[in-house]
């Protein structure tokens, strides 16, 4: 069964800093990983996708991810950190041979002036 | 586009009552997905529908759960009777497909207290 982990309930870094969240995700077939931002009282909001093409995916507002096949990982990331960044992120992955989502727990973001 | 269309966006019942929650999906989209989030849970998937039809109704936690798409345009989650562990905000979304270069489009979520 597919499957992904989020390393981290809350993470806290500064504005300006580099923000990493983590995700690492099982799969025994090529998976399709996404991270998904829930600002507070909204839906969840795409931000990026792999679909087995390029491993270094470009999202919305400055975030990026890597598809590391070896580490089993997606972890997001962006170079600086923005007030406007605070939310809870979302990593899931798409169960094969379905259209369900399989999402992570969540991890809460905290920015701090 | 208005985007996923939910309603009511907030709902407070006492025990036992009969709730039912509203789902509008975009246009041309076949899919559409009942989730409903906890902090004790997370995310869930209850249900989806593709063209109208329930495909994996799996995730629905009892009997006192339904849900039904009349047309490609609506679809309602049923609770009856609710009870207070039913609280909860439950998103709907929908899909063009499963892979959809845009995901799937989440609407802002009903949150449910029963009390």
């Amino acid at each position: 069964a597919q499957s992904v982990t989020q390393l981290g309930s809350h993470v806290s870094v500064s504005e300006g800093a580099l923000v990493l969240l983590r995700c690492n995700y099982s799969s025994s077939v090529p998976p399709y990983l996404f991270w998904y931002v829930q600002y507070p009282n909204q839906g969840l909001q795409l931000l990026l996708k792999y679909t087995s093409a390029a491993t270094l995916v470009k999202g919305i507002n400055g975030f990026e991810a890597e598809f590391k096949k070896s580490e089993t990982s997606f972890h997001l990331t962006k170079p600086s950190a923005h007030m406007s960044d605070a939310a809870e992120y979302f990593c899931a992955v798409i169960s094969s041979g379905t259209y369900k989502y399989i999402f992570g727990t969540g991890t809460r973001l905290k920015v701090l002036a | 586009d208005a985007g996923v269309i939910q309603s009511p966006r907030h709902e407070v019942t006492e025990m036992g009552q009969e709730v039912t929650l509203r789902c509008k999906p975009i246009s041309g989209h076949d899919y559409l997905f009942w989730y409903r989030q906890t902090m004790m849970r997370g995310l869930e998937l209850l249900i989806y529908f593709n063209n109208n039809v329930p495909i994996d109704d799996s995730g629905m936690p009892e009997d006192r759960f339904s849900a039904k798409m009349p047309n490609a345009s609506f679809s309602t989650l049923k609770i009856q009777p609710s009870e207070p562990r039913d609280s909860a905000v439950y998103f709907c979304a929908s899909s063009h497909d499963g892979l959809s270069p845009y995901g799937y489009t989440f609407g802002s979520g009903t949150r449910l207290t029963v009390v």
